[in-house]
């Protein structure tokens, strides 16, 4: 029972140098959202995309984009990395009428050099 | 302000000690409550939820809300070395919408 599954879970770049992390859930969610998480900070949201079609800033979306594919997949992508993106993020997801359990994934590790 | 602040810690307790972890908000439109549990290089996983004021028990797991003074607990009894985490609350405006995070407290259950 595969969840939520993120690639790649570390990577390692350049200052200016571009990217992108997949996610997929397998769940047939229909929100998803793209999280980071940094030492005292918490998780803060980046992107949400509240149904296939659909996406919205979160707190923190400055320097990424979204897409989401289709229901399964959210991506996230950053143009042109700086060393403040340097950060753990992590993909969830939620089922419509939930309370509000996210299932999340195990993280992609990023290190902007 | 942070609208939901936790203590990060470390806490250190000897195991079978009672784990007393708190979170406040500010913001009143919060309606209910949660706690995520995350273990070292995992995601958060769900852990109990609340939607009003009171006490919520599951196992050795005890939720507690109160919103006139804007505070939340979560008690853990028994502890265990398998309890050692970070330890996030949240709480969604309304129902169906985004959460806010806390910063998380770890905890460290010593054997």
């Amino acid at each position: 029972n595969a969840g939520v599954t993120q690639t790649p879970k570390f990577q390692v770049l350049k200052t200016g140098q571009s990217m992108t992390l997949q996610c997929a859930q397998d769940m047939n969610h229909n929100s998803m959202y793209w999280y980071r998480q940094d030492p005292g900070m918490g998780l803060r949201l980046i992107y949400y995309s509240a149904s296939e079609g659909t996406t919205d800033k979160g707190e923190v979306p400055n320097g990424y984009n979204v897409s989401r594919l289709n229901k399964r997949e959210f991506s996230l992508r950053l143009e042109s990395a700086a060393p403040s993106q340097t950060s753990v993020y992590f993909c969830a997801s939620r089922g419509r009428g939930t309370t509000g359990e996210l299932f999340f994934g195990e993280g992609s590790r990023l290190t902007v050099l | 302000q942070k609208e939901v602040e936790q203590d990060p810690g470390p806490l250190s307790v000897p195991e079978g000690a009672i784990v007393s972890l708190n979170c406040t908000y500010s913001n009143s439109a919060f309606q209910y409550f949660m706690w995520y549990r995350q273990y070292s290089r995992k995601g958060p996983e769900l852990l109990m939820y609340t939607y009003s004021s009171g006490n919520k028990e599951d196992g050795r797991f005890t939720a507690q809300v109160d919103k006139s003074s804007k505070y939340i607990s979560l008690f853990i009894r028994d502890s265990q070395p398998s309890d050692s985490a970070t330890y996030l609350c949240a709480s969604p405006k309304a129902a169906g919408n985004k959460l806010t995070f806390g910063g998380g407290t770890r905890v460290l259950v010593k054997p």
